[in-house]
C-alpha cells in the first residue's frame, strides 16, 4: 500500500461547481497535512496547511482533515477557470534532525480542469 | 528577486556530461530541499539540509551529490546521468526552529532536465 493514494484525474467541472479533492494516508506519524497547487510548467505553490484534524477556511477554499479515518480533503467553492491546476496534497513527519525539519510525502496530484 | 529561485530553468546533458543544478532562497529560511518530480509520480524527497545537518533519501544513486555551503544556496551536483533521470528537480526552503517551526515549505520554479 502506498503512503499517500491520490486519484490522478483529470477531474473536469463546470465554472462555479463545489470541487473535492482528497487524500488518504496510511502512516500514523503523519503531523501536518498541506495541499499544493501546480500549474504546468511550475512549481508548487502552498494553498492551505493545517495540523489537527477539523475544518480550515481560507476564501474559497476549505481544507478538512479526519486523522482517526486517515483522509484529508480540499474543497474549492464557486471554482474558477483559473483554478485548472494539479492540486497536491503533502503530509509531513519528522526526520529526526536537531532544527526540526520534516519530509514531505506527497500525493500524485490531481488535474483538476474547469470548464468555462 | 524574490521567494526561491533555480537556474537554470532547463537542461539538456549526454549521459558523460557533468552539470550543476542552483538554488537560492531569499526568505532567510534555514531548511533547504531537493526534490525530482517524475510524469506520473508523487515528489520525491532527495535531499534535505537543516542547520548543517544533511538526510539523504537512500533510493537516490550516487550519481546525484548535493552541497549546501550556506543557508541560502543549494546545489545538485549531476554526472554520468540516465536517461530514466529525466524530470522536473525542484528545490524547496522552510524555516525550522522550536519558536518558529512551521513544517512550511516553498518551492522553486523546478528545473526541467532531459538526459540523452
Amino acid at each position: 500500500q502506498k503512503e499517500v493514494e491520490q486519484d490522478p484525474g483529470p477531474l473536469s467541472v463546470p465554472e462555479g461547481a463545489i470541487v473535492s479533492l482528497n487524500c488518504t494516508y496510511s502512516n500514523s506519524a503523519f503531523q501536518y497535512f498541506m495541499w499544493y497547487r501546480q500549474y504546468s510548467r511550475k512549481g508548487p505553490e502552498l494553498l492551505m496547511y493545517t495540523y489537527s484534524s477539523g475544518n480550515k477556511e481560507d476564501g474559497r477554499f476549505t481544507a478538512q482533515v479526519d486523522k482517526s479515518s486517515k483522509y484529508i480533503s480540499l474543497f474549492i467553492r464557486d471554482s474558477q477557470p483559473s483554478d485548472s491546476a494539479t492540486y497536491l496534497c503533502a503530509m509531513s513527519a519528522p526526520l529526526g534532525l536537531r532544527g526540526g525539519a520534516d519530509g514531505l510525502t506527497f500525493g500524485k496530484g490531481t488535474h483538476l480542469i474547469i470548464q468555462p | 528577486e524574490t521567494g526561491v529561485t533555480q537556474t537554470p530553468r532547463h537542461l539538456v546533458m549526454g549521459m558523460t556530461n557533468k552539470k550543476s543544478l542552483k538554488c537560492e532562497q531569499h526568505l532567510g529560511h534555514n531548511a533547504m530541499y531537493w526534490y525530482k518530480q517524475s510524469a506520473k509520480k508523487p515528489l520525491e524527497l532527495m535531499f534535505v539540509y537543516s542547520l548543517e545537518e544533511r538526510v539523504e533519501n537512500n533510493s537516490v544513486p550516487s550519481r546525484f551529490s548535493p552541497e549546501c555551503p550556506n543557508s541560502s544556496h543549494l546545489f545538485l551536483h549531476l554526472h554520468t546521468l540516465q536517461p530514466e533521470d529525466s524530470a522536473l528537480y525542484l528545490c524547496a526552503s522552510s524555516q525550522e526552529g522550536s519558536s518558529t517551526r512551521t513544517d512550511t515549505q516553498y518551492f522553486g520554479p523546478g528545473t526541467r532536465l532531459t538526459v540523452l
